[in-house]
């Protein structure tokens, strides 16, 4: 079964550092986002991304938040300069196509900001 | 604006026992849909049921069953005879009908005692 795969499955950083967390999506797919789970808290939408460009963004994805596909399979997230409030598991998704198709989620990967 | 209400934090069972899930929704929207995702200890997110705004029918797979009320914004979620490996986090979630900007709920911790 086709599955969302995300990389690192867990990092620690220290405060003020960049990080890259990335995902693959299924291949097929069109539509891809970033959700955030602060530990203990519900699953927030950080951004969706289709055709090159983010169609929409939640107030958390801020100027420190980016995503990129930079070559086609990969679809990352980037972090500028964690803060300690930037803890938390991020989850990748990614679906075929408007109005079908299901929600296809990562495993996750955690960022711990120390 | 989206809001999904779960309003049990938490439920304990013995094992073999029916456990229902309560969500209640609120939308300006007339077409979205709804979804249940169980997270287990692991962390991951498990897509359990999609559900769009204009079908009403009820639904069985397997053990699970789901009972979408429009008249009462309510999509409960109910496990008959429950297992130890259901014990997880099940969270309800409603999107847009044309964009999977999830909003999810706060979710409720099923915890299945043997």
């Amino acid at each position: 079964e086709p599955e969302v795969t995300q990389t690192p499955s867990h990092q620690v950083t220290q405060m003020g550092q960049e990080v890259i967390l990335r995902c693959v999506p299924i291949s097929n797919h069109l539509y891809f986002y970033w959700y955030r789970q602060i530990l203990g808290q519900k699953v927030e939408f950080l951004v969706s991304f289709y055709n090159n460009e983010i169609s929409e963004k939640s107030e958390i994805f801020d100027d420190q938040f980016s995503v990129e596909r930079p070559d086609g399979s990969n679809f990352t997230l980037k972090i500028r300069s964690t803060k300690l409030e930037d803890s938390a598991m991020y989850f990748c998704a990614s679906r075929d196509r408007v109005n079908s198709g299901e929600l296809f989620f990562g495993e996750g990967s955690r960022l711990t900001v120390l | 604006a989206q809001k999904v209400t779960q309003a049990q934090t938490e439920i304990s069972v013995v094992e073999k026992e029916d456990v229902t899930l309560d969500c209640v929704y609120e939308t300006r929207d007339t077409t979205y849909y709804l979804f249940w995702y169980k997270q287990p200890p692991s962390g991951e997110l498990v897509f359990l049921i999609r559900r769009n705004s204009f079908d009403e029918q009820n639904e069985i797979s397997g053990r699970y069953s789901w009972n979408f009320q429009k008249s009462t914004s309510s999509f409960n979620f109910t496990i008959t005879a429950s297992q130890v490996v259901d014990s997880a986090v099940y969270f309800c979630a409603l999107s847009e009908y044309s964009d999977y900007k999830l909003s999810f709920g706060a979710g409720t911790t099923v915890t299945v005692r043997a």
